[in-house]
């Protein structure tokens, strides 16, 4: 069973586009977030949710919006997509903020924006 | 600003030879570090982590890695390595509530 599970593993738009990555975890993690990593490989938090609740909201354009339904799930959407957008998201989960734990990643979404 | 570096872009070294990376961060309180691999096409998998205690820690694979505090370091290290550990390694830190700050990694080429 997969654990922190991405979908779609690839995705291929269009500037201007609309589109949401969807991200589940099965581990009844309380903290899941979405980092970016960029063509150099470079990785940077862009939010964090715990229980739902929005807890870090790094310096991202406001045309990206996490949505969490429930704790188990952390739903990212995307809208008048840039080229600049084009990069792998992560989404990753912890047992809860602030504890000793690392993060269990999802395998990835590869967005290029043409 | 807290920030992680480390010390080399692209490492390539041949089957059987020790592997060290380095890693040093800038943040003056507690921290939590955490070593993470993600191999070719995959996500980031956890190495090693510390919090507290012992400052060389050993990680999965044989891998280990060594807490300084006195020069802010977090190297990891590997007495030999294989054709397998062919990977990208980043480096982490937690500083404050929940807020992990990753490095910008470190490529590794293994040849056999």
């Amino acid at each position: 069973d997969t654990a922190v599970s991405q979908t779609p593993k690839y995705l291929v738009t269009q500037m201007g586009n609309d589109k949401s990555i969807k991200c589940e975890q099965n581990l009844g993690h309380d903290t899941m977030y979405w980092y970016k990593q960029d063509s150099k490989k470079f990785l940077k938090i862009m939010f964090s949710y715990n229980n739902k609740e929005l807890i870090i909201n790094e310096t991202v354009p406001n045309r990206f919006s996490p949505k969490s339904p429930d704790k188990a799930h952390l739903n990212l959407h995307i809208n008048s997509l840039e080229l600049g957008d084009s990069a792998v998201y992560f989404c990753a989960s912890s047992q809860a903020p602030g504890e000793n734990y690392g993060y269990t990643f999802g395998s990835g979404t590869r967005l290029t924006v043409v | 600003a807290q920030s992680v570096s480390q010390h080399n872009h692209h490492v390539i070294l041949s089957e059987a030879a020790s592997l060290e990376l380095g890693c040093n961060y800038s943040y003056g309180g507690t921290v939590n570090l955490f070593w993470y691999v993600q191999y070719p096409g995959q996500h980031l998998q956890l190495l090693l982590k510390y919090f507290s205690g012992d400052p060389l820690v050993k990680g999965i694979k044989g891998f280990e890695a060594e807490f300084i505090k006195s020069k802010f370091s977090f190297n990891l290290r590997k007495p030999s390595v294989q054709w397998s550990d062919t990977a990208e390694y980043f480096c982490a830190v937690k500083t404050s509530y929940d807020k992990v700050i990753f490095g910008p990694g470190t490529s590794l080429s293994v040849i056999p």
